[in-house]
């Protein structure tokens, strides 16, 4: 059961454009929602966070939209760069929860 | 890698032979996790630890167990292991602070069951 629904699958962008990365959920006992970022051979790192209480959160480039009577949220990655190509995942906890649940992940490729 | 390794990193295998990866941190976490990691599955956790000898089981453990003797490591036994089983294998950590709590994910392991 895919508790978080991730789109799209895969993306190319050009350098410079902004892609961006869509999620939704259903379980609203969730409230926290991570990005992660996973380079080909790697583990997955953090990226950036959210609450739900909160409708945008920037860090550089990278910026999550948050929909809370929507259940959805988003990542955008402002002036893409060739070394943002990587695999994204959204995810979602529930307080005081250990487990995180995944989306299924976007693989990005910004090209020059 | 935040002090986390994986042990082998990679391994090819036959199918119904009993197989152990292993994950060894230097955090001192409180928390560890194995996931596997799929084309068009993203991550899904196999099991998971919040102490010494406390396990619980995650939504694909089925074929999976596991054990963990010292906080630092966290060992995952394929008992008899399948094609199915196939797949990147990751470990992670936390802190155990709550649900803003981020893991960190050791490098993988790449297993190929024939």
């Amino acid at each position: 059961q895919q508790q978080v629904k991730q789109s799209p699958q895969s993306l190319i962008v050009q350098k410079g454009g902004i892609p961006i990365i869509n999620c939704a959920y259903e379980n609203t006992a969730f409230d926290y929602f991570p990005w992660y970022q996973q380079f080909p051979g790697k583990g997955p790192a953090l990226l950036i966070a959210i609450r739900p209480d909160v409708s945008e959160k920037k860090e550089g480039r990278f910026t999550i939209s948050f929909n809370k009577s929507a259940k959805q949220f988003s990542l955008h990655i402002m002036d893409s760069q060739p070394g943002d190509s990587a695999t994204y995942f959204c995810a979602a906890t529930s307080g005081g929860y250990q487990k995180v649940t995944f989306g299924t992940g976007t693989k990005l490729q910004v090209i020059p | 890698d935040a002090g986390i390794t994986q042990s082998p990193r990679h391994k090819v295998t036959e199918t119904g032979t009993p197989v152990t990866l292993r994950c060894h941190q230097t955090e001192n976490h409180r928390y560890m996790y194995w996931y596997r990691q799929d084309p068009g599955h993203g991550l899904r956790l196999i099991h998971y630890s919040y102490g010494v000898k406390d396990t619980d089981k995650g939504e694909v453990s089925d074929g999976y167990s596991v054990s963990r003797s010292k906080t630092e490591d966290f060992l995952l036994t394929l008992e008899s292991a399948t094609s199915s089983q196939t797949s990147v294998y990751f470990c992670a950590i936390s802190r155990g602070q709550g649900g803003t709590d981020t893991q960190y994910f050791g490098p993988g392991t790449r297993l190929t069951v024939l």
